[in-house]
């Protein structure tokens, strides 16, 4: 049973960087995208963007300029960071494993780390 | 405001059917799987159903999903208590290369 622990700050400055890490167990890094996944107070789910361990990693659009993803498989680990955060950062992150069906368009998460509140303020 | 529409509520009486609808657009659910996943606050989202109609090992059979063209909805049949959550679908988006979420439907059981 795979398992997903996030690690990483809970309050960061306006204009500084966000940096959370989730490490996986039980489970192999060589098999599945990798992806992180936002709910700010009161709003819905947002991806973030995936990464597969061999190849450049997928951003949504609306934060491209600001994301990084990245995995380490020596670790069992991948990590998030977003550069000059503000208030509209704050919000529940969550790492997530995705799977995949037959075709590209055929994929879902099927496991989530605990979450971590991030709390953009001085 | 996402792409993917839910009705933001929905509620039931324990033993009742409901039904939660998903509608999107041809570059979401018309070309791919929707997937739904149950929140309960303070928690880790759970998969409830993947690849539009296929639960993991572990979900009740009480729910059930379905999906035609560019919408899909999630059944719930004998409703209980412990259903009262946050329910979200989610399909591929080509135009955004990624996942995009419905905004979610909190169902209450009265």
């Amino acid at each position: 049973q795979v398992q997903l622990q996030q690690s990483g700050p809970g309050l960061v400055k306006p204009s500084e960087t966000l940096s959370l890490t989730c490490t996986v167990s039980g489970g192999s890094m060589f098999t599945h995208y990798w992806s992180w996944i936002r709910q700010p107070p009161g709003k819905g789910l947002e991806w973030i963007g995936y990464m597969y361990y061999s190849a450049r990693a997928t951003y949504n659009p609306s934060l491209k300029s600001r994301v990084t993803i990245s995995v380490d498989t020596s670790k069992n680990q991948f990590s998030l960071m977003l550069t000059s955060v503000t208030a509209a950062d704050t919000a529940v992150y969550y790492c997530a494993r995705s799977s995949q069906g037959a075709w590209r368009y055929d994929r879902w998460f099927d496991a989530w780390g605990q979450g971590t509140l991030v709390t953009v303020s001085s | 405001q996402s792409v993917v529409t839910q009705p933001p509520s929905a509620s039931g009486t324990p033993g009742q059917r409901v039904t939660i609808s998903c509608s999107g657009s041809s570059s979401n659910i018309g070309r791919s799987t929707v997937n739904w996943y149950q929140h309960l606050p303070g928690t880790a989202p759970k998969l409830l159903i993947y690849s539009s109609n296929q639960r993991p090992s572990g979900v009740p059979d009480r729910f059930s999903g379905s999906k035609s063209g560019t919408s899909a909805s999630l059944a719930i049949s004998g409703l209980q208590s412990e259903d009262e959550a946050d329910y979200y679908c989610a399909a591929w988006d080509d135009s955004l290369s990624g996942p995009v979420f419905g905004g979610g439907t909190k169902l209450t059981v009265l």
